[in-house]
């Protein structure tokens, strides 16, 4: 079963408009969720996390939401770039299961000039 | 600092053929972890080491394969009796220690003709 979901496989928008990429979970034991940015040929590179004991925590342009009643997740990019074009995976880790990560299946952002 | 290595980049072998995929983690790190991404999908666990010891093992798909880190540093990936459906993408991650994040390497491109 897919117990992290990003059900958008694609998204784009215009540079300085926001971006907003959404994922949704099934398992409740999951409490710690992270958004890593992938490249064509690199491997994934982390971008922001959260804590299932905080809503929301903010890095530059950057800000993850979390609500946990929903088992819903958002990642904010604003304003986006050209330079944000990428796939985004959403993942969300246990840690009393050693963290490994459960991947959702990615949205690939393309931000537009 | 030095991230993630992965050798080699690329590998293409034969059905049937036997591999073995390298990782050097981030030095100090003591926990590693080698995930498997197919085209379109996220990456999937295989398994995680602390130490020199595999912790979880539990996404290995069959017992064609196998990982080590005798030394608790580098680890090696091996798969024997190679099939097409195991090409796609390993990556591999390493973490200092709990709560921390997972930083990955740039991969290893598996194709079996």
């Amino acid at each position: 079963d897919q117990q992290v979901k990003q059900n958008s496989p694609s998204l784009s928008v215009q540079e300085g408009r926001i971006s907003i990429l959404n994922c949704d979970y099934t398992n409740s034991m999951f409490d710690y969720f992270l958004w890593y940015k992938k490249y064509p040929a690199e491997g994934p590179t982390f971008l922001i996390s959260i804590s299932s004991i905080k809503d929301k925590n903010e890095d530059g342009r950057f800000t993850v939401f979390l609500n946990k009643s929903a088992k819903h997740l958002s990642l904010h990019i604003v304003p986006s770039q050209p330079g944000d074009s990428a796939v985004y995976f959403c993942a969300a880790s246990q840690e009393t299961s050693g963290s490994r990560l459960t991947f959702g299946e990615g949205t690939q952002l393309t931000v537009n000039p | 600092g030095a991230g993630v290595s992965q050798t080699p980049s690329n590998k293409v072998t034969e059905k049937g053929k036997y591999v073995e995929l390298r990782c050097d983690p981030i030095s100090g790190h003591t926990a590693l972890y080698w995930y498997r991404q197919s085209l379109g999908q996220g990456p999937e666990f295989l398994i995680y080491f602390q130490g020199t010891g595999a912790a979880d093992d539990s996404g290995l798909p069959n017992d064609r394969f196998f990982a080590v880190r005798p030394e608790g540093s580098v680890s090696t990936l091996k798969i024997q009796r190679t099939e097409r459906g195991d090409s796609a993408v390993y990556l591999c991650a390493s973490r200092q220690g709990p709560q921390e994040t997972q930083y990955f390497g740039p991969g290893t491109r598996l194709l079996v003709l």
